[in-house]
Parts: C-alpha cells; sequence; structure tokens
C-alpha cells in the first residue's frame, strides 16, 4: 500500500501546549499536504510543502519534510481549543492522486 | 464555509433504492472529485472529473454511478448499495487535476450515508 501513517493516531493536550503530528510514507514524492478535518465535516487545507522544501510556516504551523527518511511533521504552536480535529498528511507521486493517511485525532483541552 | 456544496447532508437508504447525491462549487475550480470516508479508514478516492471529463475511476463498484454535467455540477448516482457502502461521502474540487497535485483541494461538508 502507498497509503501514508500518521503518528501518533490520537493525541490530547493542553491548551497553550505544541502539538506535534508526524506522517511517513513509502514512494517518492513531488509534494506533501496537510490537511484538517472537524468532525464529520469535510477537510480543510493547511499547507503544502514541496519536495525541494524542508520547511514551511503559516501561523501558527510549522511543517518540516525529510525526504531522506520519507517522513514529514506539522506542529501546532500555543494550541487552542479549537484546534481539535483530525489532521491528515496527502501525497502524490507524480504517477497517483492524492493519497491521504488514516489521520491524528488531536484534542485540545481547555 | 469552502465554496463546495453537497446535498443531501444526511440520507438514510434501503439497499433497493435509488438515490443521488448532488455536489455543487462556486469557485470556478476544472477538478472536481468524490471521495469515500469510513470509520477507521484512509480516505478513499473515488473518481476524479477534470474539465468534465473523468480521469480516474479508482476501481469503484458500479452501483455508484458520477456524473459531471458541468465543471460546477458532480452527482453521484447510487443504486442497489450493501450496509457496507455507509460512510461519509466528500466531495471536492481543485482549480485543475494533474499527478503533480500541487493544486490545494477544496472540500465540501459532505453527505452522511446509511444503508439498511
Amino acid at each position: 500500500s502507498q497509503q501514508g501513517e500518521e503518528d501518533p493516531q490520537a493525541l490530547s493536550i493542553q491548551e497553550g501546549e505544541n502539538a506535534t503530528m508526524n506522517c511517513s510514507y513509502k514512494t517518492s514524492i513531488n509534494n506533501l499536504q496537510w490537511y484538517r478535518q472537524n468532525s464529520g465535516r469535510g477537510l480543510v487545507h493547511l499547507i503544502l510543502i514541496r519536495s525541494n522544501e524542508r520547511e514551511k510556516h503559516s501561523g501558527r504551523l510549522r511543517v518540516t519534510l525529510d525526504t531522506s527518511k520519507k517522513s514529514s511533521s506539522l506542529l501546532i504552536t500555543a494550541s487552542r481549543a479549537a484546534d481539535t480535529a483530525s489532521y491528515f498528511c496527502a501525497y502524490n507521486s507524480g504517477n497517483t492522486p492524492l493519497v491521504f493517511g488514516k489521520g491524528t485525532r488531536l484534542s485540545v483541552i481547555a | 464555509e469552502t465554496g463546495v456544496t453537497q446535498t443531501p447532508r444526511h440520507l438514510v437508504m434501503g439497499m433497493t433504492n435509488k438515490k443521488s447525491l448532488k455536489c455543487e462549487q462556486h469557485l470556478g475550480h476544472n477538478a472536481m472529485y468524490w471521495y469515500k470516508q469510513s470509520a477507521k479508514k484512509p480516505l478513499e478516492l473515488m473518481f476524479v472529473y477534470n474539465f468534465k471529463e473523468q480521469t480516474e475511476n479508482n476501481s469503484v463498484p458500479s452501483r455508484f454511478s458520477p456524473e459531471c454535467p458541468n465543471s460546477s455540477h458532480l452527482f453521484l448516482h447510487l443504486h442497489t448499495l450493501q450496509p457496507e457502502d455507509s460512510a461519509l461521502y466528500l466531495c471536492a474540487s481543485s482549480q485543475e487535476f494533474d499527478y503533480d497535485q500541487t493544486y490545494e483541494q477544496y472540500f465540501g461538508p459532505g453527505t452522511r450515508l446509511t444503508v439498511t
């Protein structure tokens, strides 16, 4: 399977703490994207990082990509209760549509 | 709101029924997608349409039949479904579709389908 794997499957933290989620994949990629999904809703695109980039920031989000380890991480700093959601990585390898991982369920406790 | 709407939001149907899911995007995009999201499984791509042409059919059973009359509308026609088809069906759109996938996808809120 080319499917990505997020780690951990579930994460519970206190408001104000940082949350780190990891994604591993098995093939070479063109780019990797992170999405957020609130319970029972559609996904919302957060950030895209290309294979020749190592780090990208967007507000409180920081994404890193290590193509040698075939892994990416999403860091949410100073988390808020509203950040509670599932987070998915998605990537493509140039000959397939986007492949989504199983996701990390983040709970931020106020 | 993402600019992608789906109707109905909830649907309960029997195995012998025929129903349709509708998706509409107001973003001027040229690519539209159907995904299936089941509990504890990754998001599964079902179909992709690019400029109204079907470019991907991810080995979806024929009881699911997509229709894309124009770039703004996408339908999923359902008939003789099975209970295991119960899931959240998500529609998405992007500016275009290509295998470099540099275009971010905008998702609708989904249709929660229950097959009894």
